[in-house]
């Protein structure tokens, strides 16, 4: 299996562009995670996915970012308009989705630059 | 919620010493606790676990242990290596065990 993959890998943009973040889960894991990670703020759960189902949003910072998975094998990230301050690594990550407290597998991350 | 509070936030040791990194969790449902290294530019990954019916946990020179009372749960790493130089992220996974909330992570530097 080639993990969960992640793309861009770097993206650089403009404030106030629409940016959108791909996922695609491990074949099998039924739990997707969009984490943000930062120097300030550590690594915040954005928002889970349970059987394509969003579970839980309390991460989701503001209105501007939206996340959606319309199948088991995808899952968009999308903020829209940017802003410097959304600049930050964004992993996705899955798992197995069995609710016994589980390894979660990231993905490589995409590095979002927002100038 | 759960909050996952670690500490320290780093950690400079001398190669061949031990490291010990602590976490506190708040929700007294959480069952799974796992600990993550990040390598510099890399992702995430698990380096061991422990579940709420197990008191501690060893692979190798790093361990961990769990009070459940107290709500404490520790990293223990033995004859460090300059490899061993990352963060370490603790977390708990609460209620239903698909939320993992992590800890602010620990930069240890091992020195050579």
């Amino acid at each position: 299996d080639a993990g969960v993959i992640q793309s861009p890998r770097h993206e650089v943009t403009e404030m106030g562009q629409e940016v959108t973040l791909r996922c695609k889960p491990i074949s099998g894991h039924n739990s997707l995670f969009w984490y943000r990670q930062t120097m300030m703020r550590g690594l915040e759960l954005l928002i889970y996915f349970n059987n394509n189902v969003p579970i839980d949003d309390s991460g989701m910072p503001e209105d501007r970012f939206s996340a959606k998975m319309p199948n088991a094998s995808f899952s968009t990230l999308k903020i829209q308009p940017s802003e410097p301050r959304d600049s930050a690594v964004y992993f996705c990550a899955s798992t197995l989705g069995q609710g016994l407290g589980e390894k979660l597998f990231f993905g490589s991350g995409t590095q979002l630059s927002v100038l | 919620g759960e909050n996952v509070e670690q500490h320290p936030s780093t950690l400079s040791v001398q190669e061949g010493d031990s490291a010990v990194i602590k976490c506190t969790y708040s929700d007294s449902a959480s069952n799974y606790f796992p600990w993550y290294k990040q390598e510099l530019g890399k992702r995430p990954q698990l380096i061991i676990d422990i579940r709420s019916n197990v008191g501690e946990k060893k692979d190798q020179r790093i361990a961990v242990t769990l009070n459940k009372t107290a709500k404490h749960f520790s990293l223990h790493i033995t004859e460090t290596q300059p490899e061993d130089s990352a963060v370490y992220f603790c977390a708990a996974s609460g209620t239903g065990g698909f939320k993992t909330i992590f800890g602010a992570g620990t930069r240890l530097f091992v020195k050579a």
